[in-house]
């Protein structure tokens, strides 16, 4: 069975202070795909990162960037330089790589900068 | 890109009554759809897959009998609570796939709320 592990429930943090969101994930599949979500008050999901389990590479796109480790099934997402606006709840997410298959989400990390 | 539209955002019912919640992909066919149930502060919970033209699958301890799944096309599916509760109360979010099962993609989501 495919299960995803955030183990912080809640973190708070200064602006401008960097923070790491933990994703440990379980599957048997050999090929998966992993996600990053955000969710704001408003509820509406903001899609970050999708991650094929081929693809190693860590990324980077401006403050965010994730580090992918197979070997100890972690998708670690990092905010460099938190802002006030990136307070939300963050979900990491895991699917199967077929389209007829639903994303299995952790409980969520919510994040709260201040000012 | 594609887009998942849901409709209504919000909605007040009364308890024993029936509400009809829409899902509808607006620029791409999607075969299966799935519809998640959040409660304030926690996860996505997946509640059922809803396939087109056939009948959902649905997650354990889901009351297939209450929450009504209705796929009649390549574009939409919808989510019936019947004979609503207060704690039917919650957000409910749908989502689909492209035919690749490359993406996600999420409706903004219902906030439905039983009195």
């Amino acid at each position: 069975a495919q299960k995803v592990t955030q183990a912080q429930t809640e973190i708070s943090v200064v602006e401008k202070e960097d923070v790491t969101l933990d994703c440990v994930y379980e599957t048997r599949d050999t090929t998966y795909y992993l996600f990053w979500y955000k969710q704001p008050p408003s509820g509406e999901l903001v899609f970050l990162i999708r991650r094929n389990s081929f693809d190693e590479q860590n990324e980077i796109s401006g403050r965010y960037s994730w580090n992918f480790q197979k070997s100890t099934s972690s998708f670690n997402f990092t905010i460099t330089a938190s802002q006030v606006v990136d307070s939300a709840v963050y979900f990491c997410a895991l699917s199967e790589n077929q389209a007829g298959t639903a994303l299995i989400f952790g409980k969520g990390t919510t994040l709260s900068v201040s000012s | 890109g594609a887009v998942v539209s849901q409709h209504p955002s919000r909605v007040i019912c009364k308890s024993g009554t029936s509400v009809k919640i829409e899902c509808r992909s607006l620029d791409f066919q999607a075969t299966t759809m799935f519809w998640y149930r959040q409660f304030p502060k926690q996860s996505l919970m997946l509640m059922a897959t809803s396939n087109e033209g056939s009948k959902a699958t649905y997650e354990q301890g889901v009351e297939k009998d209450k929450f009504l799944i209705n796929h009649a096309s390549l574009t939409l599916s919808t989510l019936t609570v019947t004979s609503a509760h207060p704690e039917d109360s919650s957000f409910y979010i749908c989502s689909a796939r492209d035919r690749q099962g490359l993406k996600a993609f999420f409706g903004q989501g219902t906030r439905l709320t039983v009195v």
